[in-house]
């Protein structure tokens, strides 16, 4: 059974940084690109990053880009997404999910991000 | 990249059908025949429902199809059960992105 677990959600002031974790489980990591979607509070939905399979090519959002890496693991089947430099308006649920040649097929139930003072 | 525009809301009683549509542009949905769409009870997290316009995920009934004309993408939900009620989001391959729309609350009346 296809798995992704976020964790690393918190509570981090404006201008820290915050390390999130996607770990996964019940499917070949490395043959897989994975994204990372995030979800204001009451709002849609907002891609945010991707990182390819084995050969780790990586794309960001504008809004987040040179503030947030996206990294893997690929021993421990692991991905990662470092945040730094925060916003209150990077304030969302985080979200990893597999991505299928074009949609995401399997999501992690999501991660709290609360940047405020 | 903007976010794809959706109604904001749509409802129908048990039984109709509804259709939800999905407005982008020729750099991504007008693109690229990589529209999906997803929906989300409150709480829990997206769920596949529609991939490749209008191809339907292992035990996603077929009662939900999607079409695609121009830049614009269309999910449709025919005999509305009560267990539609969520919200839906549509999404498309952006060419080294993605970009989902605004979602929208289906009510079942």
């Amino acid at each position: 059974e296809v798995q992704l677990l976020d964790s690393g959600g918190g509570l981090v002031q404006p201008g820290g940084s915050l390390r999130l974790s996607c770990a996964t489980s019940g499917f070949t990591f490395t043959n897989w690109a994975i994204s990372w979607v995030r979800q204001a509070p009451g709002k849609g939905l907002e891609w945010v990053s991707a990182i390819g399979g084995s050969g780790g090519g990586t794309d960001y959002a504008g809004s987040v880009k040179g503030r947030f890496t996206v990294s893997r693991d690929n021993s421990k089947n692991t991905l990662y997404l470092l945040m730094n430099t925060l916003r209150a308006e990077d304030t969302a649920v985080y979200y990893c999910a597999r991505q299928n040649t074009g949609y995401h097929d399997y999501w992690g139930q999501g991660t709290l991000v609360t940047v405020s003072s | 990249q903007s976010a794809l525009t959706q109604p904001r809301s749509v409802s129908g009683s048990p039984g109709q059908s509804v259709t939800i549509s999905c407005s982008g542009t020729s750099s991504d949905i007008g693109a690229y025949d990589y529209v999906s769409w997803y929906h989300q009870h409150p709480g829990k997290a997206p769920r596949l429902t529609i991939y490749d316009v209008n191809k339907r995920p292992s035990g996603v009934p077929d009662r939900f199809s999607g079409s695609k004309s121009g830049n614009t993408a269309s999910l449709t939900i025919s005999g509305l059960q009560a267990e539609d009620e969520a919200d839906y989001y549509c999404s498309s391959f952006a060419g080294t992105s993605w970009v989902f729309g605004g979602g929208t609350k289906l009510t079942v009346l």
